[in-house]
C-alpha cells in the first residue's frame, strides 16, 4: 500500500510570515506529485502538477520544489494572507492512470 | 479545464437508508473517479467510473455498497447503500484534464453526508 505522508498536520501563522510545509511519498513509485488547495465547502483546486526530479513551479507568492529521488516535495507561502488559510493536498500519481493518493493535507491558518 | 457541477452539497440522512450523489461535467471525459474522506482522513479513491462498462474498485470498495452509474461522457452517480455512521464522510467526484499527457485533476464541490 503506498503512503503519502504530509506535515505538519495544522499550522497557524500571522499575517506576512512565510511558511512551508511537506510532503513525503515512496520515490520508487511515481509518475506525478499534484499540490491542491482546498478551502471549506469548494472545490479542492490544482496549484501544481510536477513530474520532474529538481522540478520548481510558482504560482504567485507559493511556489513548490520536487525531489523523486528522495520522495519528498515542499511547499512555500511567501508572505502568507488570511485567503491563503485553507487546507493543502498532496496527491501522487504513481501510475499514470489519474487516480491519485493524497496525502491527510495541512491545515493553514492566518491570522490577520 | 473542466466544470462539474455536484449535487447533493450536503445532506443528513438516517442509517439504513440509500443516497445518490450526481456530477454533471462541461465537457465530455473518459473517466471519472469517486473519492471520500472520512473524517481526520485522507481523501481515498472509492472507484474510477468508464462509458460503457462497469466501474473499476479499489480494495475495499464494493459495488454492492457503493453502486455507480456512468451513462455518458458527462455525468456520472454514486449511491451510498444502506448507510451507517462510519459513511459519514466528504464525497468528491473528480475528472482529469488530460488524455495523452496526466494533467491536473478537477473536482466537484463535494458532498458533505451525515448519517444518524
Amino acid at each position: 500500500i503506498l503512503n503519502v505522508e504530509q506535515s505538519p498536520q495544522s499550522l497557524h501563522v500571522q499575517e506576512g510570515d512565510s511558511t512551508n510545509f511537506t510532503c513525503s511519498f515512496p520515490s520508487s513509485n511515481f509518475y506525478a506529485l499534484h499540490w491542491y488547495r482546498w478551502e471549506t465547502a469548494k472545490s479542492p483546486e490544482a496549484l501544481f502538477v510536477m513530474t520532474l526530479n529538481g522540478d520548481e513551479k510558482k504560482k504567485g507568492r507559493i511556489s513548490a520544489t520536487l525531489n523523486t529521488k528522495e520522495g519528498y516535495s515542499y511547499l512555500y507561502i511567501k508572505g502568507s494572507q488570511p485567503e491563503d488559510s485553507a487546507t493543502y493536498l498532496c496527491a501522487l500519481d504513481s501510475s499514470n492512470t489519474g487516480k491519485l493518493i493524497f496525502g491527510q493535507g495541512t491545515t493553514l491558518q492566518v491570522k490577520p | 479545464s473542466a466544470v462539474i457541477s455536484q449535487k447533493p452539497s450536503r445532506d443528513i440522512c438516517q442509517r439504513g437508508t440509500s443516497l445518490t450523489i450526481q456530477c454533471q461535467v462541461d465537457s465530455q471525459v473518459t473517466m471519472m473517479f469517486w473519492y471520500r474522506q472520512q473524517p481526520g482522513q485522507s481523501l481515498t479513491l472509492i472507484a474510477t467510473a468508464n462509458q460503457g462498462s462497469e466501474a473499476t474498485y479499489e480494495s475495499g470498495f464494493v459495488i454492492d455498497k457503493f453502486p455507480i452509474s456512468r451513462p455518458n461522457l458527462t455525468f456520472s452517480t454514486l449511491t451510498v447503500s444502506n448507510m451507517s455512521p462510519e459513511d459519514s464522510s466528504i464525497y468528491l467526484c473528480s475528472v482529469e484534464s488530460g488524455q495523452v499527457e496526466r494533467t491536473e485533476a478537477f473536482f466537484g464541490q463535494g458532498t458533505r453526508l451525515t448519517v444518524v
